[in-house]
């Protein structure tokens, strides 16, 4: 009974090909953020919104777009992947409301050859 | 600006000893977390704990959020202990998750 599913879990692409990784959730919460995680690092924050409000660091390079259509999925897009890029991406959602918990997906890896 | 440091960087331990580490944050906090990321990457919920004690096993949490501080105990450490433990903080109002650097934690046999 998973909570917050990423897919896929290991995600192989070539450089400049895009690629999509995808976030689901049953938790029905408004809040979703993508973070990204390079090795030895803490997650870096991406984008996060709060339920259909989009807000983007001003950090994340715009090679990176994100789509939520609705409540329980959420997508991060790669537009040109470089290796830099190659990392671990983790999706995390929390219900509306200063004090409640977040709750992490599985992760997804992404290499880029 | 806002900030969590956690220390120490780095822990290692001989198993079945304790330790505690130690998690600060720059203002007030809504809601403290702390995650254990497994060899696969994934973060695991330890603790939700913006003010308070919790215990959960071998394992508890204080925190203190009116020195802005917290604390993670492991006591009678196991070589399953090993890997990063994040703590993180939601400072106020609709902010993001911010994450401390981790402290990488080791136990030997």
């Amino acid at each position: 009974d998973a909570m917050v599913i990423q897919n896929p879990r290991y995600q192989v692409t070539q450089f400049g090909k895009p690629v999509t990784l995808s976030c689901s959730q049953t938790l029905n919460h408004n809040v979703m953020y993508w973070y990204q995680q390079k090795s030895s690092q803490a997650p870096k924050l991406l984008f996060h919104y709060y339920d259909k409000d989009f807000n983007n660091e001003a950090d994340t390079p715009d090679n990176f777009q994100s789509r939520r259509p609705n409540t329980s999925f959420c997508f991060l897009d790669i537009r040109s992947p470089g290796l830099g890029d190659a990392a671990m991406y983790l999706c995390a959602t929390r219900g509306w409301g200063d004090g409640t918990e977040a709750f992490f997906g599985q992760g997804t890896r992404l290499t880029v050859v | 600006g806002i900030q969590v440091e956690q220390s120490p960087p780095d822990l290692i331990l001989q198993e079945g000893a304790n330790s505690t580490l130690r998690c600060n944050f720059s203002d007030s906090v809504n809601n403290l977390q702390w995650f254990h990321q497994n060899p696969w990457g994934q973060l695991i919920n330890l603790f939700y704990i913006p003010s308070g004690t919790k215990q959960n096993g071998r394992l508890s949490a204080t925190t203190v959020a009116t020195e802005r501080y917290s604390l993670l105990y492991i006591s009678s450490s196991q070589t399953t202990d090993s890997g990063v433990y994040f703590c993180a903080a939601l400072f106020s109002g609709n902010t993001p998750l911010v994450f401390g650097k981790g402290t990488r934690l080791s136990v030997i046999a």
